[in-house]
C-alpha cells in the first residue's frame, strides 16, 4: 500500500458543483501540502499544514479550501468548480528537515480533476 | 519568492553522464538547494539537496557552485528510466516552490 494515498484518483464533475480530494498518509509526519499540476507546467503549491493546528496558503489558493482532520488527514475542497480548476492535484508530506531544511517531499500518486 | 532557472529540456545518450544546470542568483546564505524528478504519470520524488559542499547519493551528485548561485545535478549514466522532467527548487525553509522543471530525454 501506498504511505500517502490520495482520492478519489479521477473524477469528472460540472461547473458549480462541490468537490474534496482525500489525502491520508501512513508516514506519520507533520507536514502536508497540496500541490495543482497543469498539463506541461511545474507544480503550484495551493495550501500546506505544519501541524493539526496549523493552515497557511499557498501561491494559489483562491478557490480553495482545507481541513487538516488529524495528523494523518489533509482534505482539499473546491467549494464550486469552475473549469480552469481542471488540474492534476497531488498530496505530500514531510518532515521538519535539519536547521531551515524543508525536509524531503514524498507525494501520492495523484488526483486528476475535470470540471466541466 | 525563490526563483530559480533552468533549461526546459535536454537531451542525453543512454549511459553517459548527464548535467543539468540551475541558476539560483538571488538563493540566501541558509536555503537548501533540492533537485526533485517527476516519472511520467507518477507524482515528484526526491532526488538529492544540499546547502554548501557538494552532495552524493545513490541516485545522483549535486555540485554547488562556491557563490552558491548556480547548481548542477550530476546523473553519472543515464538510463532510459531516468526520462523525467527534473526540478530545482529553493527551499526557503517554509514550503518548497517548483517551477517548470528540465524536460530530460535519453536516447538509447
Amino acid at each position: 500500500d501506498a504511505d500517502v494515498t490520495q482520492t478519489p484518483r479521477n473524477r469528472i464533475t460540472k461547473t458549480g458543483k462541490r468537490i474534496m480530494l482525500e489525502c491520508s498518509q501512513t508516514k506519520g509526519h507533520d507536514r502536508m501540502y497540496w500541490y495543482r499540476q497543469d498539463p506541461g507546467l511545474g507544480l503550484r503549491l495551493i495550501y500546506y499544514s505544519f501541524d493539526v493546528k496549523d493552515i497557511n496558503k499557498g501561491e494559489i489558493s483562491d478557490g480553495y479550501s482545507v481541513s487538516r482532520q488529524a495528523q494523518a488527514k489533509f482534505s482539499l475542497s473546491l467549494e464550486s468548480a469552475i473549469p480552469n480548476q481542471t488540474a492534476l492535484y497531488f498530496c505530500a508530506t514531510s518532515v521538519i528537515g535539519r536547521g531551515a531544511d524543508t525536509g524531503e517531499l514524498f507525494f501520492g500518486e495523484g488526483s486528476r480533476l475535470t470540471v466541466l | 519568492d525563490a526563483k530559480t532557472t533552468q533549461p526546459n529540456s535536454m537531451e542525453s545518450n543512454e549511459e553517459e553522464p548527464v548535467h543539468l544546470p540551475c541558476n539560483h542568483s538571488t538563493i540566501s546564505g541558509t536555503d537548501y538547494i533540492h533537485w526533485y524528478r517527476q516519472l511520467p504519470s507518477q507524482g515528484p520524488e526526491y532526488v538529492i539537496h544540499g546547502l554548501t559542499s557538494n552532495v552524493n547519493n545513490r541516485m545522483a551528485s549535486l555540485a554547488i557552485a562556491e557563490d552558491r548561485k548556480s547548481s548542477t545535478l550530476i546523473l553519472h549514466r543515464a538510463t532510459l528510466r531516468d526520462a523525467a522532467v527534473y526540478y530545482c527548487i529553493e527551499d526557503a525553509g517554509n514550503m518548497l516552490t517548483f517551477g517548470g522543471g528540465t524536460r530530460l530525454m535519453v536516447k538509447p
